[in-house]
């Protein structure tokens, strides 16, 4: 069975970047076969996705997050991983990592078959 | 952005109760809808996806159905482990988007 485990620093100071890794288990990485997925939830905004990868090349991104985020993955340590810029206090919240299967595609765009595995969930807070 | 609106916000339900939630998406998603649940500090469990098909191992007592931009979870024979947040979700539209959660209590 797939495990997927989130971790990084509990704490960021606003104007840094808050840097996540998700470690995946039990199950295959191969490139192009699954979407990585980072989906984050507050109080305030609720379930919130930031951003998937299917790959390099195939790459999606919350146009919330004014071009911060950055998400990559690296399939031989059987990571992924995700960047988010310049954090303010509004990034604060429980941060999960998910995967997804390779679904359909419309107007160019293709997405992840929802997220049918997730990771435990990372809290970060960000204060100075 | 799609927006997805349960409703209701919450309910109140007994043991054994069936119950049934829904989502309205602001366009036309198909059947681009996934239902997660969530216990209380847990992180999301997904249940279904394309509308109404289950994830492997999930209880037929959870069942959805839908296209277009009208949606429904039903829960059937309430346990106390279904007492939970159930949200929805479209990924037919980036970015994708969820619901603003369902949150089931016991009566």
């Amino acid at each position: 069975q797939v495990q997927l485990q989130e971790s990084g620093p509990g704490l960021v100071k606003p104007s840094q970047t808050l840097s996540l890794t998700c470690t995946v288990s039990g199950g295959s990485m191969s490139t192009g076969r699954y979407y990585w997925n980072w989906i984050r939830q507050n109080p305030v905004k609720g379930l919130e996705w930031i951003a998937s990868i299917l790959d390099s090349d195939n790459t999606y991104y919350n146009p919330s997050l004014t071009s911060r985020a950055s998400i990559s993955v690296d399939t031989s340590k059987s990571q992924f991983f995700l960047n988010l810029a310049s954090a303010t206090v509004a990034d604060t919240a429980v941060y999960y990592c998910a995967r997804g299967g390779r679904g359909h595609c419309v107007d160019g765009s293709c997405f992840s078959e929802s997220f049918q595995h997730w990771g435990q969930g990372a809290l970060v807070t960000v204060s100075s | 952005d799609i927006q997805m609106t349960q409703s209701p916000s919450s309910l109140s339900a007994s043991v054994g109760d069936r119950v049934t939630i829904t989502c309205r998406a602001s366009q036309d998603i198909r059947h681009y809808v996934a239902w997660v649940q969530q216990r209380p500090g847990k992180a999301p469990k997904s249940l279904i996806f394309a509308s109404s098909r289950l994830h492997p191992g999930v209880s037929s007592k959870f069942s959805g159905s839908g296209y277009g931009t009208d949606f429904t979870l039903t829960i059937n024979n309430l346990q106390p482990e279904d007492f939970a947040t159930y949200y929805c979700q479209q990924y037919t539209s980036y970015p994708i988007t969820f619901g603003g959660g369902t949150k089931v209590e016991i009566k």
